[in-house]
């Protein structure tokens, strides 16, 4: 069975500095990797999505950055946190585009 | 105009009784139509699909999709407390998923 795995479960880091994190998911080949956000409140937000390999297409424009270095990993990076950052970032996949995505157990991240 | 809409909430049902959970969406060329129920501070956690018009029945989960008046919802038989949730509603348009904001349900022992 598929089963993805992201860490860290929760993070807390200063505005400046730098983030990274993974996403791999295991039991399946050429997922459809997705990274969405959802602040306090508000909806699920996707940031980025990859098709293959080194294929990244962002939805939003911001200081984030993903890359597919591995079929199976996918990475959400920044070079300098902003307050803004905060919130749950969730790493998903799915089978094909319009097939349902399932989700890992996400990332809690606060910016201080 | 929002892709996805749900009333937030908050939805209270007694124990036993069924919940009706609602999504509208803007886009009629809208291919495929999700269900997510998201415990608080956990990820969301799929519970249904459709793709078709009609109604589709999972155990005490049913799905209703009406694309010609663009809406999509789900009903929750016999309600739980663990049905406590966010429910998500996800529609899958042009190259990308669009959520709602979520419903709050509670069920009250």
């Amino acid at each position: 069975s598929q089963t993805i795995h992201q860490w860290p479960a929760t993070l807390v880091q200063p505005v400046g500095s730098p983030l990274s994190l993974e996403c791999t998911v295991e039991g399946t080949s050429n997922p459809n990797l997705y990274w969405y956000r959802q602040a306090a409140g508000r909806g699920l937000q996707l940031l980025f999505y990859s098709v293959g390999i080194g294929q990244i297409s962002s939805e939003v424009p911001q200081n984030l950055s993903a890359s597919r270095p591995q079929d199976r990993q996918f990475i959400l990076s920044s070079k300098k946190l902003l307050l803004s950052d905060s919130g749950f970032y969730l790493c998903a996949w799915s089978v094909l585009l319009w097939l349902e995505a399932f989700f890992g157990q996400g990332t809690r991240l606060t910016v201080v | 105009q929002k892709e996805v809409e749900q009333n937030s909430g908050p939805l209270s049902v007694p124990e036993g009784a069924i919940a009706s959970l609602n999504c509208t969406y803007s886009d009629r060329g809208s291919q495929s139509f999700f269900w997510y129920r998201q415990y608080s501070g956990k990820s969301p956690e799929l519970i249904m699909f459709i793709y078709s018009n009609g109604d589709k029945e999972d155990g005490r989960f049913t799905a209703q999709l009406n694309k010609a008046s663009q809406y999509v919802s789900l009903l929750i038989r016999d309600s739980q407390p663990s049905d406590s949730a966010t429910y998500l509603c996800a529609v899958y348009t042009g190259n990308q998923f669009y959520f709602g904001t979520g419903t709050s349900l509670t069920v009250i022992p």
